[in-house]
C-alpha cells in the first residue's frame, strides 16, 4: 500500500525556524511535493524533490532522502502569514496523474 | 487567463438530489483530477483524467461519476447525494499529472448534502 505521514500540528513564534517532516511509503517513487494551504482557500505548490538533498526557494527549503522514505519542509523566519496547513504529495505507484496528499500539518505562528 | 476555474462556489442538496460540479481550465493541461477535503482527512483523491476521453479513479471514486469529452472541462457527477459527501470538492490540472508539476487548484466547491 502507500501512505504519507505528517504531523497534525506544529506551532511556533514569528522569527523561528519551524521544520515539517514528511514520511511516505510508496511503490515506484517519483519525487515528493509540497503544498500550502491557507484556512478557506486552495492548495497551492510550493516545492519538489526528487533527488536527496535539499531544495532551497527564498524562506522555504524541501529535504528529502529516498533512503529513508523522508522529507521535510523547512521555514525560515516565520511569519504570521505563514500560519497555514501543509500537505506533502507522491504519486501513488509510480502510476502519473494518481497523485495522493498526506492529511497536512496545520503550523501556528505565534507573536 | 482564468487558471482553474468551478462552480458552484456553495452548493446545498437534499438526500437523494443528483448534481453536477464542473470544472474548467484554460491552460491546455492534460491532466485534471477532483479531491474532496474533510476536516482531519487531508486531500483525497476521487477521480482523474490523464486527456480527453481518458479517466480513472482515486481513492474515494464511489458515488461520483466523471467524464472527459473535451480537454477544458472535467465535470464532477452526483448521482444520488448522501451526507457522507459533504465536503469541499477542489478540482486541479497540471501539464501531464507528473509529481514534479505544479498543480493549479481551483477556489473550491462547499456542498452541504441535508
Amino acid at each position: 500500500g502507500q501512505s504519507l505521514e505528517q504531523p497534525s500540528e506544529v506551532t511556533a513564534v514569528e522569527g523561528a525556524i519551524v521544520q515539517i517532516n514528511c514520511t511516505y511509503q510508496t511503490s515506484g517513487f517519483y519525487g515528493l511535493s509540497w503544498y500550502q494551504q491557507h484556512d478557506g482557500g486552495a492548495p497551492t505548490f510550493l516545492s519538489y524533490n526528487a533527488l536527496d538533498g535539499l531544495e532551497e526557494t527564498g524562506r522555504f527549503s524541501s529535504f528529502l532522502s529516498r533512503s529513508d522514505s523522508y522529507g521535510y519542509l523547512l521555514l525560515q523566519e516565520l511569519q504570521m502569514k505563514d500560519s497555514a496547513s501543509y500537505f506533502c504529495a507522491v504519486l501513488y505507484g509510480g502510476s502519473q496523474g494518481n497523485l495522493i496528499f498526506g492529511k497536512g500539518t496545520k503550523l501556528s505562528v505565534k507573536p | 487567463n482564468a487558471g482553474v476555474t468551478q462552480t458552484p462556489k456553495f452548493q446545498v442538496l437534499k438526500t437523494g438530489q443528483s448534481m453536477t460540479l464542473q470544472c474548467a481550465q484554460d491552460m491546455n493541461h492534460e491532466y485534471m483530477s477532483w479531491y474532496r477535503q474533510d476536516p482531519g482527512m487531508g486531500l483525497r483523491l476521487i477521480h482523474y483524467s490523464v486527456g480527453a476521453g481518458i479517466t480513472d479513479q482515486g481513492e474515494v471514486p464511489n458515488g461520483y461519476n466523471v467524464s472527459r469529452s473535451t480537454t477544458e472541462d472535467f465535470p464532477l457527477r452526483l448521482l444520488s447525494a448522501a451526507p457522507s459527501q459533504t465536503s469541499v470538492y477542489f478540482c486541479a490540472s497540471s501539464a501531464t499529472g507528473g509529481v514534479q508539476e505544479t498543480q493549479y487548484f481551483g477556489p473550491g466547491t462547499r456542498l452541504l448534502v441535508l
